[in-house]
C-alpha cells in the first residue's frame, strides 16, 4: 500500500516563505504531485516531480528526493490568498491511481 | 480552465433513498475518478475508471457503484443512502499517461438525514 505524511497545519505571515513537507511510503513510485484546495473548493494541480531536484513555477517550487522518499512544497512571498490546504499525492500500486496525503492547512496572517 | 462538471452541488436526502451523483467532462480524458472527502480531511479514492466499460474500486470501501458507458460520463450511484454516506464527493479526470495532473469538479456535498 501507500502512505503519505504531512504536517497538519502551518502558519506564516504575508511576504514570508513557508515549506510544507511530505514523506511517503509506496511500493512503486512514479512521481510526487502537489494540489491546493481552498475551503469549500475543489483541489487544483500545482506541480509534479518525477525526478530528484527542484521544480519552480512562479512563487511556488517543489522538491523531490527519491532516495529519502521525501518532498516539499515551497511557497514564497506569501499572500493571504495562499491560505488553503495543500496535499501531496503519489501514484499508487497498480499505476493508475493517485493517492493523496493527509493535507496541510496553511494559514497566512497579515 | 477545467471542463469537468458535477451535479448537484448540494443534496439533502432521507435515509433509504437511491441517488445518483453526476459527473461529466468535455476534455476527452480516459481516466476518471471518484474521491470522498470529509471536512478538513484527506481525499479517499472510492472508484476509478481507465476508459469506457472499465471500472475499479478504490482504496476506501464504499457501498456506491459507478458506470462508464461513455467517455465523458462517470455517474456514481448509492442504492440506499445512509447517514454514514454524508460527505463531499469529488469527481476528477486525467489524460492517459498523465496521471499526475487531475482536474477536479466542484464536488457534491451530500447530507443524508
Amino acid at each position: 500500500g501507500q502512505s503519505l505524511e504531512q504536517p497538519s497545519e502551518v502558519t506564516a505571515v504575508e511576504g514570508a516563505i513557508v515549506q510544507i513537507n511530505c514523506t511517503y511510503q509506496t511500493s512503486g513510485f512514479y512521481g510526487l504531485s502537489w494540489y491546493q484546495q481552498h475551503d469549500g473548493g475543489a483541489p487544483t494541480f500545482l506541480s509534479y516531480n518525477a525526478l530528484d531536484g527542484l521544480e519552480e513555477t512562479g512563487r511556488f517550487s517543489s522538491f523531490l528526493s527519491r532516495s529519502d522518499s521525501y518532498g516539499y512544497l515551497l511557497l514564497q512571498e506569501l499572500q493571504m490568498k495562499d491560505s488553503a490546504s495543500y496535499f501531496c499525492a503519489v501514484k499508487g500500486t497498480g499505476f493508475q491511481k493517485l493517492v493523496f496525503g493527509t493535507g496541510t492547512r496553511l494559514l497566512v496572517s497579515p | 480552465e477545467a471542463d469537468i462538471y458535477q451535479t448537484p452541488r448540494y443534496l439533502v436526502i432521507g435515509t433509504g433513498k437511491k441517488i445518483t451523483l453526476e459527473c461529466s467532462q468535455t476534455m476527452g480524458h480516459d481516466k476518471m475518478y471518484w474521491y470522498q472527502q470529509d471536512p478538513g480531511m484527506e481525499l479517499h479514492l472510492i472508484h476509478y475508471s481507465y476508459g469506457v466499460n472499465s471500472t475499479e474500486k478504490g482504496d476506501l470501501s464504499s457501498e456506491s457503484t459507478v458506470s462508464r458507458i461513455r467517455t465523458e460520463h462517470f455517474p456514481l450511484t448509492l442504492e440506499s443512502a445512509r447517514p454514514s454516506h454524508t460527505s463531499q464527493y469529488l469527481c476528477a479526470s486525467g489524460r492517459a499517461g498523465d496521471n499526475e495532473k487531475l482536474f477536479f469538479g466542484s464536488g457534491t456535498q451530500l447530507s443524508v438525514l
